[in-house]
Order: structure tokens, then sequence, then C-alpha cells
């Protein structure tokens, strides 16, 4: 079965601390994944995935075949951080010619302390 | 451009009563798409569309309905409501039928079935 699992509902760190927030998947395939993110009264939006490796807004996330994860971090928490990140995998393709749909996980609130 | 645009932001309903939830993008998105977001079970696929003409269930598709006559607009139909579907309904389009995985998100519709 293809699932997304983040184990923590709520992390709290204090600013210039380190973040990590899990992310592991289950899937037979080769894996698609992403990180989204949606802050205060803002729309969920795209934070990055795994394809392009980049780095945004200092946050960074490498998937580990061997692991299966994706675990987003960045060195140096801001206050600004504070939101609900959600990991998402992108299905197995179901529809001929379509890209397959993307599962996500039930979200980590990261709560940045000054 | 105004993006993903979706009304009424709130609503309440009664026990059995129908509705539809109104979401329209001016992007010329090929993919189109309704999650649920529930506290502690993430996001949730309901339905989606790879075109006008096209749609599949999701995950959670029991008690909704969708219907895609054009490109811009994608409706979720509650034919009877139940507290159960209380939730925020989020609808979400993509470009190239999600070629790229970034989900564009509408603000959100807060449901309330009593």
């Amino acid at each position: 079965a293809q699932r997304v699992t983040q184990p923590e509902k709520l992390l709290s760190v204090f600013k210039g601390a380190p973040v990590e927030l899990k992310c592991n998947y289950s899937y037979s395939g080769s894996p698609e994944l992403f990180w989204y993110v949606q802050y205060s009264r803002q729309r969920l939006q795209l934070l990055l995935r795994h394809i392009s490796r980049e780095s945004i807004k200092g946050f960074t996330a490498d998937l580990n075949k061997g692991e299966t994860s994706f675990h987003l971090k960045k060195p140096f928490a801001q206050e600004e951080d504070s939101a609900m990140y959600y990991c998402a995998l992108r299905q197995e393709r179901n529809y001929g010619g379509s890209q397959g749909n993307l599962i996500f996980g039930k979200g980590t609130k990261l709560s940045v302390k000054p | 451009n105004a993006g993903v645009t979706q009304t009424p932001k709130f609503q309440v309903l009664k026990t059995g009563q129908s509705m539809t939830l109104q979401c329209a993008q001016d992007m010329n998105h090929e993919y189109m798409s309704w999650y649920r977001q529930d506290p502690g079970m993430g996001l949730r696929l309901i339905h989606y569309s790879v075109g006008a003409g096209i749609t599949d269930q999701g995950e959670v598709p029991n008690g909704y309905n969708v219907s895609r006559s054009t490109t811009e607009d994608f409706p979720l139909r509650l034919l009877s409501a139940a507290p159960s579907q209380t939730s925020v309904y989020f609808c979400a389009s993509s470009y190239r039928g999600l070629y790229t995985g970034e989900l564009f998100f509408g603000e959100g519709s807060r449901l309330t079935v009593l």
C-alpha cells in the first residue's frame, strides 16, 4: 500500500535551533515526494520537491530510499517557519495519460519559539 | 489572476440538507481536485478531474458528487449532508495533469453539519 507517515503531530523548537520534520513513506516503485506548507491564514503551497534537489527558505529534504524517508531539515529555525507541514507522495499512475494523485501525510505543526 | 477561488468560505448545514461547494480557477489548469482536511487525518482526496468531462474518485468519495463541464469549474456536491462531513474542504488545481506535482490550492471552505 502507498502511504505517508509523519510521526509527529507537533514539533516545538526555539529560534536558532535545528529542526527536522520526519516523513516516512511506503511505495514499491521509484517514489516522487514533496513537502507542502500552510502558514497561518495562507493557502497550502508547495515548499519543495525531491526531484529538484533544491533549498527553499533554508529548508532541504533528502530522499533516503534505504530508510524510505524524506525528512525536512533546516539548520537554524526562524519564528516565521511556524506552520503546518505536509509530506506528500505521488501515487502510481492509474489513469492512462495522467500523473498519479498526491497522497498527503497527516501533517506536523511546527512551532518556533522566540 | 485570482488563482483558485472557492465559495462559500463558511457554511452551516443541517443533517440531510444538500449544497454545492464552488471551485473556479483561471489558470487554464487541466487537473482539478477536492480534498478534505480533518484534525489528525491530514488531507484526503475526495474526487479529481484530469480535464473537462472526466472525473474520478479519490480516497473518500462517498457522499459527494462532482462534475467538470468546463476547464475552469469543478463543483463539489453534498447530496445529503451528515455530521461526518464536517470538515475544511480544499479545491486544488495543477498544470498539465499534475505533471510537476505542484498543486495550487484555494483558501478552503469550512463546512459544519449539525
